[in-house]
C-alpha cells in the first residue's frame, strides 16, 4: 500500500491570499492526482501531476489558479491562488499504486480542509 | 460523457437488514468500477472493484452492463458499516477516476 501525508490538514485563509498544500507519498509513484471536495458534494478531479512534465488540468481548472509542482516521484504541491470564499473546500491528494493482478489501487491523503474568510 | 450517478444521498437501515446502495454509470466503452468508503474521521479508501469479483466486509457488487449499474449489496448490515460510500468509474486503459455524489449509509441499532 501507499501512505500519503498531506499538510496542512486544515487552515483558515484570508481572501486574496494563496496557500500551498503539500503531498508526500512513502513510495515512488508515477501519477499523483489532486481532487476538490466542496461541502456536501463529491470529489472533482482538478489535475493529474506526472513527474517531469506539466500537470494536466481538467475542464474548469486552470494553472494560474491552481499551480502544481511535481519535483520528484514522492512529492507534489498544489497552490490555491488568490483565494475567494468559493475556494473553501477539502483538497485531496491521491496516487495510483499497486500493480497487483487486479490492477492499481487509488490511495488518498486525509485531505486539507481550507476555509476562506 | 462519463458519469456516475448515486441516486440516494442518505440510506438508513436497521442492523441485520439487507442493504443496497445504488450506482449507475454512463460510459461508452468498458469501464472499471469501484466502490470507495469513508468512515468517520478516516480517509477515503477502496472497498472493492468489479474486476476482482470479491466480497469485502460482506459487501459485494456486480457489474450489470445491460443496466449500466454497479450496485453495492450486503445481506445483513452492521452498525460499523455506517459510512459514506462512493461509486467510481475509470475508463479502461485510462487513469482518470470520476466519482459519484456519494451515499451516506446509517445503520441503526
Amino acid at each position: 500500500s501507499a501512505v500519503i501525508s498531506q499538510k496542512p490538514s486544515r487552515d483558515i485563509c484570508q481572501r486574496g491570499t494563496s496557500l500551498t498544500i503539500q503531498c508526500q507519498v512513502d513510495s515512488q509513484v508515477t501519477m499523483m492526482f489532486w481532487y476538490r471536495q466542496q461541502p456536501g458534494q463529491s470529489l472533482t478531479l482538478i489535475a493529474t501531476a506526472n513527474q517531469g512534465s506539466e500537470a494536466t488540468y481538467e475542464s474548469g481548472f486552470v494553472i494560474d489558479k491552481f499551480p502544481i509542482s511535481r519535483p520528484n516521484l514522492t512529492f507534489s504541491t498544489l497552490t490555491v491562488s488568490n483565494m475567494s470564499p468559493e475556494d473553501s473546500s477539502i483538497y485531496l491528494c491521491s496516487v495510483e499504486y499497486g500493480g497487483t493482478t487486479s490492477g492499481n489501487t487509488i490511495y488518498f491523503g486525509e485531505g486539507s480542509w481550507l476555509t476562506v474568510v | 460523457a462519463q458519469r456516475v450517478t448515486q441516486p440516494e444521498k442518505l440510506l438508513s437501515v436497521f442492523k441485520g437488514a439487507p442493504v443496497e446502495l445504488k450506482c449507475n454509470y454512463s460510459y461508452s466503452g468498458s469501464p472499471e468500477l469501484f466502490w470507495y468508503v469513508q468512515y468517520s474521521r478516516q480517509r477515503l479508501q477502496l472497498l472493492l472493484r468489479h474486476i476482482s469479483r470479491e466480497s469485502i466486509k460482506g459487501f459485494t457488487a456486480d457489474l450489470n452492463k445491460g443496466e449500466t449499474s454497479f450496485h453495492l449489496k450486503k445481506p445483513f448490515a452492521q452498525e460499523e458499516d455506517s459510512a459514506m460510500y462512493y461509486c467510481a468509474l475509470r475508463n479502461t486503459g485510462g487513469f482518470k477516476t470520476i466519482f459519484g455524489a456519494g451515499t451516506r449509509l446509517f445503520v441503526k441499532a
